[in-house]
């Protein structure tokens, strides 16, 4: 069974530039989360989607937006890159709706440089 | 508001030794826990969870975790140490229905 896919794996952008992150779940799977790691801030929540419906959202600006399609897959894109922005980007799915319960399936990321 | 404490940074064992990691967490009522492992490069891959049955949770790789209420803890322990276990460990809390909410991780160095 293949596990969860995001690409791209590695990109550098500039700031000001916007980009697109892509993460396939696993298939039957419908929930799809979206993280953002780094050294100073750790693991934060960015949105959560079910059945191409945002469930919930975390605490990041409107530049960060996300998307589910109805097959699951699910892209995140964010406008108008700052430095700050740098980061590992992981996704994660699961098959349960509920998250106190499901185990979360994660991708390996997409690693994110803003230069 | 729910939040988790991971006690320390960073823990460095010697091969064959014995493994803690610590964390506290702070909820409003009993939440779910679990205990998630990133290797360099890698995503998240879960160890275990609690969901409010047994208090002793058995994980994958000979780790295992105690539910304290009391006390507020859910430490992550494995009775010896394997190379193969250096990574960084996260505790996780989570309320039904909501979001998760990740401790700042502790890096777990084992030592030959």
């Amino acid at each position: 069974k293949a596990g969860v896919t995001q690409t791209p794996r590695y990109l550098i952008k500039t700031r000001g530039q916007q980009v697109t992150l892509s993460c396939s779940p696993i298939s039957g799977h419908r929930s799809v989360s979206w993280y953002q790691q780094t050294p100073g801030q750790g693991l934060q929540f960015l949105f959560e989607y079910f059945s191409e419906t945002q469930r919930n959202k975390g605490n990041f600006p409107g530049r960060f937006s996300g998307r589910q399609f109805s097959n699951s897959r699910s892209e995140m894109n964010v406008s108008t890159l700052e430095l700050g922005d740098s980061a590992l980007y992981l996704c994660a799915s699961s098959l349960s709706e509920d998250r106190a319960n499901g185990e979360l399936f994660f991708g390996e990321g997409s690693r994110l440089t803003v230069l | 508001a729910q939040s988790v404490t991971q006690l320390d940074s960073h823990v460095s064992v010697s091969e064959g030794t014995p493994v803690l990691l610590r964390c506290n967490y702070s909820s409003s009522y009993s939440p779910s826990l679990f205990w998630y492992v990133q290797h360099p490069n890698k995503g998240l891959q879960l160890l275990l969870k609690y969901t409010s049955a047994a208090t002793l949770v058995k994980g994958i790789n000979g780790f295992e975790a105690e539910f304290k209420k009391s006390e507020t803890s859910f430490h992550l322990t494995k009775p010896s140490a394997h190379m193969s276990d250096a990574a960084e460990y996260f505790c996780v809390v989570t309320p039904w229905g909501g979001k998760l909410i990740f401790g700042q991780g502790t890096e777990l160095s084992v030592k030959p």
